[in-house]
């Protein structure tokens, strides 16, 4: 049992580049975020999606779009890259149901931006 | 929208010495409460969390939280603190009743434990 994987770890773009941050669970969790932390910013997140074919903004969702494959996984797509995307980009995942709402992070994606 | 308010975004402690790391929110309603823990170059991993019931809550590596409605607070306490707690620490809301299972963060408080 993984729980939340990440793929890559490190990554370095250039200014207009694109990528695809990926994200799978094994934890058959419903729904999965996608966050962005900087210094003194704590976690903001940039979108969700509450269930698999759904998907919803979050606090700061310009310059990004995602892909909910599947149940499992949970892309995030940076279609020009700028130097404001510098970040360390968490993926999270969790039940859905109403009862709490604990959520399971990956270990981090680290992009630099230049 | 739910803010959460963490008071001090950098601690130092002794070892030893009692860790008190607060957090406040606003929400007219209790939502879910939760501690996360970051270590350097790691994801969050949760130490507790609040739901419903006794509102002291313990959580991993000696930490515990009260909640407390009045207050709207759930300050984070460990009496003792070691080196190994040197660390980030989180805050975090989520709205009971909430199928969207969104959490709300504080900015973080860094901890430093001195020897």
């Amino acid at each position: 049992n993984a729980g939340v994987t990440q793929t890559p770890k490190f990554q370095v773009l250039k200014t207009g580049q694109s990528m695809t941050l990926q994200c799978a669970q094994d934890m058959n969790h419903n729904s999965m975020y996608w966050y962005r932390q900087d210094p003194g910013m704590g976690l903001r997140l940039i979108y969700y999606s509450a269930s698999e074919g759904t998907t919803d903004k979050g606090e700061v969702p310009n310059g990004y779009n995602v892909s909910r494959l599947n149940k499992r996984e949970f892309s995030l797509r940076l279609e020009s890259a700028a130097p404001s995307q510098t970040s360390v980009y968490f993926c999270a995942s969790n039940r859905g149901v109403i009862t709490y709402n604990e959520q399971f992070f990956g270990p981090g994606t680290r992009l630099t931006v230049l | 929208a739910q803010s959460v308010t963490q008071l001090g975004s950098h601690v130092s402690v002794s070892e030893g010495a009692l860790v008190l790391l607060r957090c406040n929110y606003s929400s007219s309603v209790p939502p879910y409460l939760f501690w996360y823990v970051q270590y350097p170059n790691q994801g969050l991993q949760l130490l507790l969390k609040y739901t419903t019931g006794a509102t002291l809550v313990k959580g991993i590596n000696g930490f515990e939280a009260e909640f407390k409605k009045s207050e709207t607070s759930f300050h984070l306490t460990k009496p003792s603190a070691h080196m190994s707690d040197a660390a980030e620490y989180f805050c975090a809301v989520s709205l009971r009743g909430s199928t969207l299972g969104r959490l709300y963060f504080g900015r973080g408080t860094q901890l430093t434990v001195w020897p």
